[in-house]
């Protein structure tokens, strides 16, 4: 077990749906970073946030957001969901400290979109 | 349900065996790479890490061999076991700049009992 706590684990839902994922961080780790990995593109950077800013932005649609909140713990939001948004999302977090490469992820949430 | 349903490349190794899995990163400016294992339905866990400014690193039954003039990184698995089965990836990350870690696209392992 990680420590990194991801709900839903599964979500199915239908086109131009809207959906949120939630993530709670390890305990004391400032760091959460959201993943998409879906069958054709491997593990895809999303979006990180720090101690509740907004730190680094990978490949995230305009259709998706995130935040952190002052308890720590994140969720992200996907609108307008299509197809192609089928995919397991993870959340990682990193410990405390400037080099926090190391990241801890948890067990995803696996989201249908029919 | 499935986490990695990827075209992956495949090695398969009998059990005992030592396994190599290899990774090949475009980046220059990486000083930092780290290897995962992504079991079904899991989240990736990692293995064993490395910066730059070493070209070995041993953990238990694990070695990353990192050779930077070829930009190329490799994990050896001593003595194989099927619990080794699964997905690994690699992932590196430059020094400067708010980049998160960037993933390599995975290489499943299967170990023959």
């Amino acid at each position: 077990d990680s420590g990194v706590t991801q709900t839903p684990k599964h979500l199915i839902t239908a086109t131009g749906q809207r959906v949120t994922l939630r993530c709670s961080p390890r305990s004391g780790d400032l760091s959460v970073y959201w993943y998409q990995q879906s069958l054709d593109q491997g593990l895809q950077f999303l979006i990180q946030y720090y101690n509740g800013e907004e730190r680094a932005k990978g490949n995230i649609l305009e259709r998706f957001s995130a935040q952190q909140f002052p308890d720590l713990h994140s969720e992200l939001n996907l609108s307008s969901l299509e197809l192609g948004d089928s995919a397991l999302y993870f959340c990682a977090s990193s410990p405390r400290g400037t080099q926090n490469e190391k990241l801890f992820f948890g067990s995803g949430t696996q989201l249908s979109v029919l | 349900g499935e986490s990695v349903g990827l075209h992956l490349p495949t090695l398969s190794v009998q059990e005992g065996d030592n396994s190599i899995i290899n990774c090949a990163y475009s980046n220059s400016a990486s000083d930092y790479f780290i290897w995962y294992k992504q079991e079904s339905g899991k989240g990736p866990q990692f293995i064993i890490d490395i910066r730059s400014n070493m070209d070995k690193r041993q953990g238990q039954r694990v070695t990353v061999l990192l050779n930077k003039t070829v930009k190329h990184l490799s994990l050896q698995i001593a003595a194989t076991q099927p619990g080794d089965s699964a997905v690994y990836f690699c992932a590196e990350k430059a020094a400067t700049g708010r980049r998160a870690l960037t993933f390599g696209s995975g290489t499943r392992l299967q170990v023959q009992p």
